[in-house]
């Protein structure tokens, strides 16, 4: 069954330092996704990416952020420079139309010392 | 105020024992509601969509509903296997689903 992978499952970061974590969306799917989720809260949107552009993103989504999508295959989060409370589990997804449905990966957790 | 409200946020059965999980929203434009199966340290597991008021899906033990203001998911003689965190989200006009913050769902053998 096609699956959304990410890497790295877990990355550990100092403060003020640059993360990119990757994705790889299902083959057939044309949007793509960034959620993260704080330990013990909800899921959150950070943004949605269709046509090589982002079609929509959160406040939290700020300009510390970045998507990309380098190639055929991959998409990418980069994070400029991190802070504490970036610390979290980052969630990318996708899915084949604009509804419908969304199929996430196992995540990147990602830890700022 | 929350998007998304899911009840109760912990929920305890025995094994055999039928329940109901509730999700209630208010969005204006819905154009769709996403029930989706967390373990910890995973993701969100795709479970059902709905996409307007009377519309009913099945799975396994698990069968979801949506009314105009809310949606529940029945769970039908549980077993321990399907203890986990159950979240709700909603899409309204744009791409992105606003999530709930969880039914922890636990069987008990």
């Amino acid at each position: 069954e096609p699956e959304v992978t990410q890497t790295p499952s877990h990355q550990v970061t100092q403060m003020g330092q640059e993360v990119i974590l990757r994705c790889v969306p299902i083959s057939n799917h044309l949007y793509f996704y960034w959620y993260r989720q704080i330990l013990g809260q909800k899921v959150e949107f950070l943004v949605s990416f269709y046509n090589n552009e982002i079609s929509e993103k959160s406040e939290i989504f700020d300009d510390q952020f970045s998507v990309e999508r380098p190639d055929g295959s991959n998409f990418t989060l980069k994070i400029r420079s991190t802070k504490l409370e970036d610390s979290a589990m980052y969630f990318c997804a996708s899915r084949q139309g604009g509804t419908g449905e969304l199929f996430f990966g196992e995540g990147s957790r990602l830890t700022v010392l | 105020e929350d998007q998304v409200t899911q009840s109760p946020e912990a929920l305890r059965l025995q094994e055999g024992e039928s329940s109901s999980l509730n999700c209630s929203y208010t969005v204006s434009g819905l154009r769709g509601l996403f029930w989706y199966r967390q373990d910890p340290g995973k993701g969100p597991e795709f479970l059902f969509t709905l996409y307007s008021a009377g519309e009913e899906k099945e799975k396994e033990r698990l069968k979801a509903t949506l009314t105009k203001k809310e949606s529940f998911l029945h769970i039908t003689a549980p077993k321990p296997e399907d203890s986990a965190t159950y979240l709700c989200a909603v899409q309204e006009g744009a791409d992105g689903l606003t999530f709930g913050k969880g039914t922890h769902l636990i069987i008990q053998p």
